[in-house]
């Protein structure tokens, strides 16, 4: 199993409160991503990384934030909660980010509700 | 707009017999797809792959087919087991678009006994 790890694995906060949501890796890969999984949806990117300090959005980043100051730490902030952001996050890393056998591994997810 | 599809959300299917989990993308500039398998309060780990220069793959008892014509890939587990109950999601991407992964929304496989 990649070594991942997310934390907290269940949070539940109120409306309009910030939350930091952390994802540790100990396989030194380069990328780094957030994802969220809602039903209906599947698995949608939030932001990436791919490197110390070099993140960008993905296609549900509205009211999101990340940072990565260190290779094996990526945060992922919501500066201030909304019920629609109720969700299971996910982290993924990936080794190179591209290339025929590139694939994606999974941390155990994060269980957020807002209440 | 969703790029990759997976039609049914669910699929019962009998131990030992075969389980087919179908996916259909939009995007023609796709040209690699996985397969990830996803247990309760357990993240999504991958299964099997397939790059657009092959038709099909095989690893084990997964088999996974693509038909680039009709944008179509499915999942082939023979004999299905207890064990692959799950939610298989099916994903995409462009070889050169790392940051891209693009995920339908799951299929519950449920192998009964």
């Amino acid at each position: 199993d990649a070594g991942i790890t997310q934390s907290p694995r269940h949070k539940v906060t109120e409306t309009g409160t910030p939350v930091t949501l952390r994802c540790h890796q100990t396989e030194n890969h380069r990328y780094m991503y957030w994802y969220r999984q809602d039903p209906g949806h599947g698995l949608r990117l939030i932001h990436y990384s791919y490197g110390v300090k070099d993140t960008d959005k993905g296609e549900v980043s509205d009211g999101y934030s990340v940072s990565r100051s260190k290779t094996e730490d990526f945060l992922l902030t919501l500066e201030s909660a909304t019920s629609s952001q109720t969700s299971v996050y996910f982290c993924a890393i990936s080794e190179r980010g591209s290339g025929t056998n590139e694939k994606l591994f999974f941390g155990s997810g994060t269980q957020l509700s807002v209440l | 707009d969703q790029q990759v599809k997976q039609n049914s959300p669910s699929l019962s299917v009998q131990e030992g017999r075969i389980s087919i989990l179908n996916c259909d993308y939009t995007n023609s500039m796709f040209d690699y797809f996985l397969w990830y398998k996803k247990y309760p309060a357990e993240g999504p780990t991958f299964l099997i792959s397939i790059s657009s220069i092959k038709d099909k793959n095989e690893d084990g008892r997964f088999t996974v087919f693509l038909n680039k014509s009709a944008k179509h890939l499915s999942l082939h587990i023979v004999p299905s087991q207890p064990g692959d109950s799950a939610v298989y999601f099916c994903a995409a991407r462009k070889l050169d678009n790392f940051n891209k992964f693009y995920f339908g929304s799951g299929t519950k496989l449920n192998v009964k006994p």
